[in-house]
């Protein structure tokens, strides 16, 4: 089985704090993805990675970013987190194009 | 643009049939995915399409029609543990998923 982890499951911050949100894989997908998911709104994809050192923007990139220096690691930081930011984030990992996407348990992240 | 609807909210009964409705407009298509998310938990896969038909899958099956830009999930005997919410996804041409809020069914006795 497909295993997806996420660093924390709750996470409380303060406005202007620097967020690190890890995602950690153990079945070697290329592909990773981060969503934010919010009440009423479909999954929102903030940024994903289709190998080691490589990082593409998705949707809603602005005020985040990403690093991805091992293949089984995808790390989501806020530089400065705002209250706007306050949701649900979501880690997926694929394995190639054309399958179905694994997730983690995610984290939900209060900026205050 | 692209824009996927889905109900936001259905009820149904226990042992019932129910179908929920999803349409996309995407730009490009390569197919379509249905996920379940029980609150507070992650996402996970239920079905993919990409051609015309019903697949079925034990209890669930999932329908698409490419020309009419509209799939549905379709849950029989429903079971208590059936009360999620129901992702659609559809995959446009650069392979991104697109996705809909989520229909939340709610089962009862």
């Amino acid at each position: 089985d497909v295993k997806v982890t996420q660093s924390s499951r709750y996470l409380v911050k303060r406005t202007g704090e620097k967020v690190f949100l890890e995602c950690v894989q153990d079945m070697d997908h290329e592909n990773m993805f981060w969503y934010r998911q919010d009440p009423g709104l479909g999954l929102r994809l903030i940024y994903f990675s289709y190998d080691v050192k490589m990082k593409e923007k998705g949707d809603i990139p602005e005020g985040y970013s990403v690093s991805r220096e091992k293949k089984e690691r995808f790390s989501l930081i806020l530089e400065s987190a705002s209250t706007n930011q306050t949701s649900m984030y979501l880690c997926a990992t694929q394995k190639g194009e054309v399958y179905e996407q694994y997730f983690g348990p995610g984290t939900r992240l209060t900026v205050t | 643009g692209q824009n996927i609807d889905q109900p936001t909210e259905m009820t149904a009964t226990e042992g019932a049939i129910v179908q929920i409705n999803c349409t996309y407009q995407t730009s490009g298509f390569n197919g379509l995915f249905w996920y379940q998310q029980h609150a507070g938990e992650a996402p996970t896969f239920l079905s993919y399409n990409v051609l015309d038909g019903l697949e079925e899958k034990g209890r669930f099956s999932s329908f698409l029609s490419r020309s009419k830009g509209y799939s549905y999930l379709l849950l029989k005997e429903l079971q208590m543990k059936d009360s999620a919410s129901y992702l659609c996804a559809a995959m446009d041409s650069n392979y991104q998923l697109i996705w809909g809020a989520g229909t939340k069914l709610i089962i009862k006795p």
